[in-house]
């Protein structure tokens, strides 16, 4: 069973421009969840989408967005980038809402200039 | 808020020999449950071990351990027989069981860095 797929691995963007990032959940999870990672405010929790509808929402500007595909799909968008976004961006699915065994995949590092 | 805290931002052992990172954390939630999550250089997080907050035995997986202490909010990860591949970062987290009102995502700690000395 393939996993968390998530693209694109790397992305460089500049301040002000937008940027979105792909996740592909495991075959038969329909849980989606965000998590940015940097070296000083560690692993946070950006978001996660269930059924197409965002369940639950971290404490993240509204720059921060994200929308589920009827296939389970997941991407996240950030708008008018700052150099603050600069991070590792991990995706992580699960079954459904309520199950707490997350599988991350490898994550899409964004470098902001 | 519930918080995770790792106080040990770097560990080193022999390999071989055994090893234990430390977590505490808070929460005023009666059901959850903890995890020790690995980060390996290839960034991808992968679970370590998982313990139910309403089941007394520690989980074990393997050369994995855990001593999870719910009064005393402690859930410290013993490594037995080190290995070379073990060598990465460690993560401990937190997550509400499920209430019907959704979940708050995973909160981890800072993370512990673990060198494995040949």
């Amino acid at each position: 069973k393939a996993g968390v797929t998530q693209t694109p691995r790397y992305l460089i963007k500049t301040r002000g421009q937008q940027v979105t990032l792909s996740c592909s959940p495991i075959s038969g999870h329909r849980s989606v969840s965000w998590y940015q990672q940097t070296p000083g405010q560690g692993l946070q929790f950006l978001f996660e989408y269930f059924s197409e509808t965002q369940r639950n929402k971290g404490n993240f500007p509204g720059r921060f967005s994200g929308r589920q595909f009827s296939n389970s799909r997941s991407e996240m968008n950030v708008s008018t980038l700052e150099l603050g976004d600069s991070a590792l961006y991990l995706c992580a699915s699960s079954v459904g809402v309520g199950d707490e065994k997350l599988f991350f995949g490898s994550g899409t590092q964004l470098s902001v200039l | 808020a519930q918080t995770v805290t790792q106080s040990q931002p770097e560990m080193s052992v022999q390999e071989a020999e055994t090893v234990t990172l430390s977590c505490t954390y808070d929460t005023s939630e009666s059901d959850y449950y903890l995890f020790w999550y690995k980060q390996p250089p290839s960034r991808q997080m992968i679970l370590v071990i998982r313990q139910e907050a309403y089941k007394q035995q520690n989980a074990t997986e393997n050369r994995f351990s855990v001593n999870f202490q719910k009064a005393a909010k402690s859930f410290s990860l013993k490594i037995s027989d080190s290995q070379l591949g073990d060598a990465a970062m460690y993560f401990c987290a937190y997550i509400a069981a499920y209430s019907g009102g959704g979940a708050d995502g995973l909160t981890f700690g800072k993370g512990t860095h673990l060198i494995i000395q040949p």
